[in-house]
């Protein structure tokens, strides 16, 4: 079965706490993309790699940090730098070359205790 | 900053009628349009895109019509279903691959019986 899994679906955060999203995917695509989505915002980018060993910030970067050491993975860690982490966090990949079309997993939603 | 405008924020349309969402954007360098459909606490998902080359695109009962002059572009839902009543969002990009997509802040459709 192909996809897109993201884990934990939800996920809290103590004050000063680093917490990671996972991200995996099993359909061989080039790119990975992190966006964070708030109610009324849409849905805004974060930071996306399209190839192993590299990434590129995108608009809301600061507070993020990312990896990409496998092709399959591309985990997202909140630093304590983020001050504002509630949100719905979206993880995405593409095939590279013509087809854009983005698949979305279906989403961590992290909240600040 | 690329942007998309979508409108408008949220719709209500009675069940068996027409649903028509409508995004603009500046940059003309964009040249791949998708619409994508977003149920509550799911990843979003691909369901129509156009490029540029052509004025309409329709797949079932959505269609997508893309003004070039205008740089505007929309979403047709004929026959509405409660089924429907979703979060959908434009996007666009620039160059075919690889490259973030640009989203609209999405429109909260409710289908009412």
């Amino acid at each position: 079965d192909g996809g897109i899994t993201q884990s934990p679906k939800y996920l809290f955060r103590k004050e000063g706490q680093n917490v990671t999203l996972s991200c995996e995917q099993n359909l061989n695509h080039d790119a990975m993309y992190w966006y964070r989505q708030d109610p009324g915002q849409g849905l805004r980018l974060i930071y996306y790699s399209q190839i192993v060993n590299d990434f590129q910030k995108g608009d809301i970067a600061e507070g993020y940090s990312v990896s990409r050491e496998k092709k399959e993975s591309f985990p997202l860690t909140v630093t304590s730098a983020q001050k504002n982490p509630t949100a719905f966090y979206l993880c995405a990949s593409s095939k590279s070359g013509i087809e854009e079309t983005q698949y979305f997993g279906p989403g961590t939603r992290l909240l600040v205790l | 900053q690329q942007q998309v405008k979508q409108s408008p924020q949220s719709l209500i349309v009675q069940k068996g009628g027409i649903s028509i969402i409508n995004c603009a954007y500046e940059n003309t360098a964009f040249d791949y349009f998708p619409w994508y459909q977003q149920f509550p606490g799911k990843g979003p998902a691909l369901l129509i895109a156009i490029r540029p080359d052509v004025s309409e695109k329709k797949e079932g009962r959505f269609t997508i019509s893309f003004n070039k002059s205008a740089k505007q572009f929309s979403l047709h839902i004929m026959d509405s279903q409660p089924g429907d009543s979703a979060t959908y969002f434009c996007a666009a990009s620039i160059n075919s691959g690889n490259t973030p997509l640009v989203f609209g802040k999405g429109t909260r459709l409710s289908v009412i019986a």
